[in-house]
């Protein structure tokens, strides 16, 4: 089965800019969809088909795809985007959706 | 706009089988391409996919849970329901169900999400 790896946590000052991996093997080959959960609250899709926005996502939150290694960047952090962050994919070799383990995203 | 809602019970005793009814709007599965998926998280811990089910009734499961699963859908009520059988402490979660899409080429998200139901497995 297809494995996703994110680091626990990372944490940055407000005003920086934050950026979340999430590595497998060969995930360049694959669309990366990441999540934004807030304590509390149902997760919402913040960056789907690797680089894409929905509509009412600020443009402080892009993505990137390449080699091993998917990367939510968030700009301009903000208290506002303390929360946990998911990476998902498909697995076309099992047909089913993997999630990764999680990051937290702590506001020095 | 599209909107979900999970309903069960809260709480369910070991070895109980669990059933959770996912209440939709704002989509039909008499429309090709749609789909319903079904997400745990135990408290403290990361997403778990569970289940999904498409619009032709193909069906996915967790291959880990896949005995214990059962995802169906109906067309009328605009419902997914999931049954989890032999329920077990670790069982313990907020189970989400969530709108699937999709692109061609095997891409697929679960957008928008429900709130999500806590349930807990305790005797």
């Amino acid at each position: 089965s297809y494995v996703l790896t994110q680091p626990p946590s990372v944490s940055v000052a407000p005003g920086k800019t934050a950026r979340i991996t999430c590595g497998g093997d060969k995930i360049e080959r694959k669309s990366v969809h990441w999540y934004q959960q807030r304590p509390g609250q149902a997760p919402v899709v913040v960056i789907y088909y690797d680089s894409d926005r929905p509509s009412g996502i600020p443009e402080r939150f892009s993505g990137s795809n390449s080699g091993n290694t998917a990367t939510l960047t968030i700009g301009g952090v903000g208290a506002g985007d303390e929360a946990d962050y998911y990476c998902q994919v498909w697995d076309s070799s099992s047909d089913h959706p993997v999630f990764g383990g999680g990051t937290k995203l702590s506001v020095l | 706009q599209i909107t979900l809602k999970e309903s069960g019970p809260a709480l369910v005793k070991p070895t109980q089988t669990l059933t959770l009814t996912c209440s939709f709007s704002g989509f039909s599965f008499s429309t090709s391409g749609e789909g319903v998926g079904w997400i745990r998280q135990p408290p403290g811990k990361a997403l778990e996919w569970l289940a999904l089910i498409f619009w032709d009734d193909e069906k996915r499961y967790n291959p880990s849970l896949k005995n214990r699963l059962t995802i169906t859908k109906d067309i009328s009520k605009n419902q997914v329901v999931l049954t989890m059988t032999n329920m077990d402490p670790v069982d313990t979660a907020t189970y989400f169900c969530a709108h699937r899409r999709w692109r061609t080429g095997g891409v697929n998200w679960f957008d928008p999400w429900g709130q999500g139901t806590l349930v807990s497995v305790s005797s």
